[in-house]
């Protein structure tokens, strides 16, 4: 597709559950981002990868949350041993551009409920 | 620390009315750039305008302009003959200039009534 995907767009999980949040970006997109939207709320930094090289995760709220992009395209956001304050809706983001990127391109989310 | 504070959390106006959401920044670093966001009930964030910190320059595009005054740590946003296609979130952020990551205000729901 042209956009950035995301994928499951909902899950819910259950106290103590690992979970697994895909984002497939733009193709050729060089940075990929990870927010965390929770309801009400503007989006928060979780982390930041250049190409496979994840430059940035010091918004990664506790060593529960774990990401990866190990060929440089499409990324996963692990969570293990779900909590309920883990429910937000995750948001993936991508740019063409390395450091600084102008503009970013979100996917829709996937609403993350945590029971 | 790098802050964006929005203080309206919704406003409601009828079709073909003026509106202006506010956004109030703070940062220590000198070179910084601000943004605006819209996010529609799809959920992405759709990208609307990039200021920097150097370029105070009003800026308009088709129904919507935005205001930047640094004096005042401001940068809002105004759309004219606001249509129902404008109901929406509203989102300010604020990213520095060595970083990559952008700060985002708590958003305003806009909704325009017909």
């Amino acid at each position: 597709g042209a956009g950035v995907s995301q994928s499951p767009r909902y899950k819910v999980a259950k106290r103590g559950q690992d979970v697994a949040l895909r984002c497939d970006p733009i193709s050729g997109h060089v940075s990929l981002f990870w927010y965390q939207q929770a309801l009400g709320q503007g989006p928060e930094f979780l982390t930041y990868f250049q190409n496979e090289a994840q430059l940035d995760k010091s918004g990664l709220p506790s060593d529960r949350f774990f990401a990866e992009r190990p060929e440089g395209s499409v990324s996963t956001l692990k969570i293990q041993r779900t909590q309920q304050e883990d429910s937000a809706v995750y948001l993936c983001a991508s740019s063409l551009q390395g450091a600084a990127p102008k503009k970013l391109f979100f996917g829709s989310g996937t609403q993350l409920s945590v029971l | 620390a790098q802050k964006v504070t929005q203080a309206q959390t919704e406003i409601s106006v009828v079709e073909k009315e003026d509106v202006t959401l506010d956004c109030v920044y703070e940062t220590r670093d000198t070179t910084y750039y601000l943004f605006w966001y819209k996010q529609p009930p799809s959920g992405e964030l759709v990208f609307l305008i990039r200021r920097n910190s150097f370029d105070e320059q009003n800026e308009i595009s088709g129904r919507y302009s935005w205001n930047f005054q640094k004096s005042t740590s401001s940068f809002n946003f105004t759309i004219t003959a606001s249509q129902v296609v404008d109901s929406a979130v509203y989102f300010c952020a604020l990213r520095g200039a060595s970083g990559s990551r952008l700060t985002f205000g708590e958003g305003t729901q806009l909704t325009v009534n017909p």
